[in-house]
């Protein structure tokens, strides 16, 4: 089966560093994904994983476990605007399918 | 470069009707993806389309299908609406689909669908 577990909702505040975890069972696993979602707008990419490790990009950095099926999203200086919802995606090796987890809501409070 | 576009943006149909709603993916990309999100159950993999094919499918109804045109346009149609059937309709579009590789998937702002 498959299955891909985040936090429903965390808050943290502006400056602060905040990790949302991302645990996954899948059949098979082709990269995972993170997606920004603002509250009424479409999931903007945010990273890719395929290999174990980190990958940063200015505040946001990715991290994947294939072994440990678990990836985190990193945010550091929060700001304002990153309070929105976290969509991790995992695809599944044997089909090829983008599966998404429900999100995580971030709140950053000043 | 426009993104992509999705039409309506909103609708509001009624028990037993039937809708279609389409998508122009960004220009030169081939593959589309359908989605629906709700609140309890997040984004939900509808079926993505790639040369005018279905290349794969979620696991939702018959009454749910959908078709890709030769310019890369798509539709989809929820036929015999339900209630449960209200949701945020996404469509995302990507350069290439080849199986196995990464690709990065460009979501269009959704229909949303009411069913009363």
């Amino acid at each position: 089966g498959q299955n891909i577990d985040q936090p429903t909702e965390m808050t943290a505040t502006e400056g602060a560093i905040v990790q949302i975890n991302c645990t996954y069972q899948t059949s098979g696993f082709n990269g995972l994904f993170w997606y920004q979602q603002h509250a009424g707008e479409a999931p903007t990419f945010l990273s890719y994983n395929v290999l174990d490790g980190l990958e940063e990009k200015g505040r946001f950095s990715s991290f994947l476990s294939r072994s440990k099926g678990y990836s985190y999203l990193l945010l550091k200086e929060l700001q304002m605007k990153d309070s929105a919802s976290y969509l991790c995606a995992v695809r599944e090796g044997d089909t090829d399918k983008l599966i998404f987890g429900t999100g995580t809501r971030l709140q950053v409070f000043p | 470069k426009a993104g992509v576009t999705q039409t309506p943006r909103y609708l509001i149909k009624t028990r037993g009707q039937q809708v279609t709603l389409s998508c122009s993916p960004i220009s030169g990309h081939r593959s589309v993806s359908w989605y629906q999100q709700t609140p309890g159950q997040g984004l939900q993999f509808l079926f993505e389309y790639f040369s005018e094919t279905q290349r794969n499918k979620g696991n939702f109804p018959g009454r749910f299908s959908g078709r890709q045109f030769s310019n890369s346009r798509s539709e989809m149609n929820v036929s015999t609406l339900e209630l449960g059937d209200s949701a945020l309709y996404l469509c995302a579009s990507s350069l290439v689909a080849r199986r196995g590789g990464y690709y990065e998937q460009y979501f269009g702002p959704g229909t949303r669908l009411t069913v009363t």
